[in-house]
């Protein structure tokens, strides 16, 4: 299958800071990735859809000014949480489409906000 | 609204037995179907993917695909413990997004 990439896997930022998480698609390029975030025991939450040189298009109820999405290349992807509280302290995790149908996962970035 | 839905579960299942995971699904469009992996603190991973209806078979897992029902299930066989985690209903229909059933847990007792 297909590989994704995430970077980091893991981070502890301070309340009112922001934070980058980057997605790669190794071995394809992807025009379309996706960002999820899951709380635990919850199933995935679709955040929003990146699309390569255009905006991403967040889903009802994602602040689109707090979670910023840049996706320059058909590689590479990134969530920016601004300004991150506690409350933003989630699993996040991108996924990339190497051809029409399945979809990929990459591992995955927890973050802390304390 | 599209919507998947999983039984809710848990599920448990003796070592050897085989598993069964099932999914409904609302939209009479939706063209892929898929069922991913979750263990415990892990991203999803992609375990079987089926697009026309019957049986699609993959070493020890099975999908079944009933599009006039609006159905679709994972048989596992010889579950092993290692099969112990969240399985995933996915369904796309006509644009690129997924939408996910809440999943399955499922344990398997050595």
């Amino acid at each position: 299958g297909a590989v994704v990439s995430q970077h980091p896997s893991w981070v502890i930022c301070k309340s009112g800071t922001s934070v980058k998480i980057e997605c790669r698609s190794l071995d394809f390029q992807a025009t379309t990735m996706f960002w999820y975030r899951q709380f635990p025991k919850q199933s995935l939450m679709l955040m929003a859809t990146s699309n390569e040189g255009s905006k991403a298009t967040y889903e009802q109820g994602v602040e689109k000014d707090k979670f910023l999405i840049n996706h320059a290349s058909l590689t590479l992807s990134t969530l920016t949480v601004t300004s991150a509280h506690p409350e933003d302290s989630s699993f996040y995790i991108c996924s990339a489409t190497p051809e029409a149908y399945e979809q990929y996962f990459g591992p995955g970035t927890r973050l802390t906000v304390t | 609204q599209k919507e998947v839905e999983q039984n809710s579960g848990p599920l448990s299942v003796p070592e050897g037995a085989i598993a069964s995971l099932n999914c409904t699904y609302s939209d009479r469009g939706s063209q892929s179907f898929f069922w991913y992996r979750q263990y415990s603190g892990k991203s999803p991973e992609l375990i079987m993917s089926i697009y026309s209806n019957g049986d699609k078979e993959d070493g020890r897992f099975t999908a079944q695909l009933n599009k006039a029902s609006q159905y679709v299930s994972l048989l596992i066989r010889d579950s092993q413990p290692s099969d112990s985690a969240t399985y995933l209903c996915a369904v796309k229909g006509g644009s690129e997004k997924l939408v996910f059933g809440k999943g399955m847990k499922l344990t398997v007792n050595p």
